[in-house]
């Protein structure tokens, strides 16, 4: 158990529509990263964020968008959704000073039909 | 972040040393080696990381070449359980790029 929390586990939706992920991080790690793994893309850095504040943006759509709250948790928000964004989404965190030791949680698997 | 190469796959017999190579010849002075595991769809798991002394740790050895252009990481006594994709990175203070690793069979 990594301590990194993700739900839910799956989701299921139809194209068109937003779904809302979320992600707790280990116990006083500030930063909180977001990742997309697609069986054609490998993993895909979308976003970091580190205590509130956005630190670094990577492949991430316009669609997408993340925010990380007071108490450190953070949702990371899917619009308009296609077909391709069906993929597993993983959350991570790393402790301050530690930001390449990073602790991933199980992923939310996200189907769009 | 430096580009690194790995073989696609690997084979290990069980109980032996899985050795598995990564090339970084690009790698700058600041710039660290991580390995992560992922077992299956779960998510990424942390190895091991070094910046160019040899380093041990519960889960492998992590051993990188003097002039830091290639590293080794060493699974001592391979166990079925160890069946994963295994990634090399080469990374300065930035978030970590995964790229295709190498899938690791160990056979029975």
């Amino acid at each position: 158990d990594s301590g990194v929390t993700q739900t839910p586990k799956h989701l299921i939706t139809a194209t068109g529509q937003r779904v809302t992920l979320r992600c707790s991080p280990r116990s006083g790690d500030l930063s909180v990263y977001w990742y997309q793994q697609s069986l054609d893309q490998g993993l895909q850095f979308l976003i970091q964020y580190y205590n509130g504040e956005e630190r670094a943006k990577g492949n991430i759509l316009e669609r997408f968008s993340a925010q990380q709250f007071p108490d450190l948790h953070s949702e990371l928000n899917l619009s308009s959704l296609e077909l391709g964004d069906s993929a597993l989404y993983f959350c991570a965190s790393s402790a301050q000073g530690e930001n390449e030791k990073l602790f991933f949680g199980s992923g939310t698997q996200l189907s769009v039909l | 972040d430096a580009k690194t190469t790995q073989p696609t796959s690997m084979d290990c017999a069980e109980g032996r040393a899985a050795n598995l190579p990564c090339n970084h010849s690009t790698i700058s002075g600041n710039e660290y080696v991580y390995w992560y595991r992922q077992i299956h769809s779960q998510g990424p798991q942390y190895i091991i990381h070094g910046l160019k002394n040899n380093e041990t740790n519960e889960m492998a050895s992590l051993i990188i070449t003097e002039d830091r252009k290639s590293s080794t990481l060493i699974l001592p006594h391979a166990t079925l359980r160890d069946t994963a994709v295994y990634y090399c990175i080469a990374s300065g203070n930035t978030p970590l790029v995964f790229g295709k690793g190498t899938r690791l069979s160990v056979i029975a």
